[in-house]
């Protein structure tokens, strides 16, 4: 099957400080790649939605000021956390499809972001 | 918008029973998915199966079945002869066929297999 790492697994920051969150597909070509947080115990909230080449469609409520979100191949997004704080330490994932119609959604193994 | 609504919090089962884990939904389209994943404590998400709305016969794979009833918005995941590797959180999503296809989640059910 189709395989989306995820890099860094875990990340530590202090406040204040910006993070970068890698996501690759590795056997395909991902033209749309999707961003979720995760709270604890809780389900996942998509952030943001990114095709190549384009801008991201952010959801309601999701700074896109403080998340920025590239996806400037068609094998990696990237999303920063800008100016962390405490309260943006969740863990964050990935999915990633190939084309429109029934193909699936394909999902990272997530990165766990602590800010101090 | 469409919403996915998973009631039970919780499930617990004996190993090799079978369990039902029940999702509703709702939506005004015709043409959509549905999803059942599978987020073991590594929480890596697993596609368990898929159904397709125009599709009435339900889905199976091996263990997994779902019972589809689109009329009453309903898609619930039965597992036969649980195993312990069964034990996790399953998630029930919807996608649209128009449009961005962006997945809808469930709150999820965190499923105790019993050994």
């Amino acid at each position: 099957g189709a395989v989306v790492s995820q890099h860094p697994s875990r990340v530590i920051c202090k406040s204040g400080t910006s993070v970068k969150i890698e996501c690759r597909s590795l056997d395909f070509q991902a033209t749309t790649m999707f961003w979720y947080r995760q709270f604890p115990k809780k389900s996942l909230m998509l952030m943001a939605t990114s095709n190549e080449g384009s801008k991201a469609t952010y959801e309601q409520g999701v700074e896109k000021d403080k998340f920025l979100i590239n996806h400037a191949s068609l094998t990696l997004s990237t999303l920063t956390v800008t100016s962390a704080h405490p309260e943006d330490s969740s863990f964050y994932i990935c999915s990633a499809r190939w084309a429109s119609g029934s193909h699936e959604q394909y999902f990272g193994p997530g990165t766990r972001l602590t800010v101090t | 918008a469409q919403t996915v609504t998973q009631s039970q919090p919780e499930m617990s089962v004996q190993e090799a029973e079978t369990v039902t884990l029940s999702c509703t939904y709702d939506t005004s389209e015709s043409d959509y998915y549905l999803f059942w994943y599978k987020q073991p404590p590594s929480r890596q998400m697993i596609l368990v199966i898929r159904q397709e709305a125009y599709k009435q016969q339900n889905a199976t794979e091996n263990r997994f079945s779902v019972n589809f009833q689109k009329a009453a918005k309903s898609f619930s995941l039965k597992i036969s002869d649980s195993q312990l590797g069964d034990a996790a959180m399953y998630f029930c999503a919807y996608r649209s066929a128009q449009g961005a296809q962006k997945l809808v989640f469930g709150q999820g059910t965190r499923l105790t297999i019993n050994p």
